[in-house]
């Protein structure tokens, strides 16, 4: 089955810097990716996503590039804020039975 | 987001008792899901319905049941509960294929 991996685990940025979050795939059936950002003890919010037709997609702060034949996907978030701090998880989804894998997820703790 | 209720937010069990967990969504979606988040595991899918009829299943374990009795709702029956079925369990719905919106979670304590 799919297999999704995240890297880095853990980042610790000050208020103000970019951030890259990398997320691989294996099953190249895969067609959409969405990606979710977890506070603690709070539910999985949906932040952006893109589909296997796309390269690219940019909602505010957030910047998705995709690569299909490397199955990479990054994550760029720009101007990083408190509010930021979050885990983040990729997740994929051949859209049969809707099913999404996650990947392990990405903690992101912002400085004030 | 009130629009998917999980009832109840925290759950202490005994090992081998029953306990179901509640799912209601107010988003008019078609599909439903279940999803398990452990200190041991990453989200971990469990369940997807589409109208009310099972779609995908990949919890090995029968002990596990669904219940959907009306379109909104998806239940989660969880028989002769073991310590290692401690987790946070979410359910989520979805337009189809859409983007899937999760609820706030059920912690489940089993003692």
């Amino acid at each position: 089955g799919e297999q999704v991996e995240q890297l880095p685990s853990s980042l610790i940025v000050q208020e103000g810097a970019s951030v890259l979050i990398n997320c691989s795939y294996t099953d190249s059936a895969s067609v959409y990716f969405p990606w979710y950002k977890q506070e603690p003890g709070k539910r999985l919010q949906f932040i952006i996503d893109i589909r296997s037709n796309m390269e690219r997609k940019q909602t505010q702060r957030l910047t998705l590039l995709f690569d299909k034949k490397t199955k990479h996907l990054s994550l760029h978030i720009t101007a990083t804020q408190p509010g930021d701090s979050a885990i983040y998880f990729c997740s994929a989804t051949s859209n049969m039975g809707y099913k999404l894998t996650f990947g392990t997820g990405t903690s992101l703790l912002v400085d004030p | 987001d009130p629009k998917i209720i999980q009832k109840p937010k925290y759950l202490v069990a005994v090992t081998g008792s029953e306990k179901i967990l509640i799912c209601e969504q107010y988003l008019g979606h078609n599909a439903m899901y279940w999803y398990r988040q452990s200190a041991k595991k990453p989200l971990e899918f469990m369940f997807s319905y589409s109208y009310q009829k099972l779609m995908d299943n990949q919890t090995a374990s029968s002990r596990f049941q669904p219940q959907s009795s009306k379109k909104n709702h998806l239940d989660l029956q969880i028989t002769a509960l073991k310590p290692d079925d401690s987790a946070t369990y979410f359910c989520a719905s979805s337009q189809d294929g859409a983007e899937q919106f999760f609820g706030p979670g059920t912690r489940l304590t089993v003692l």
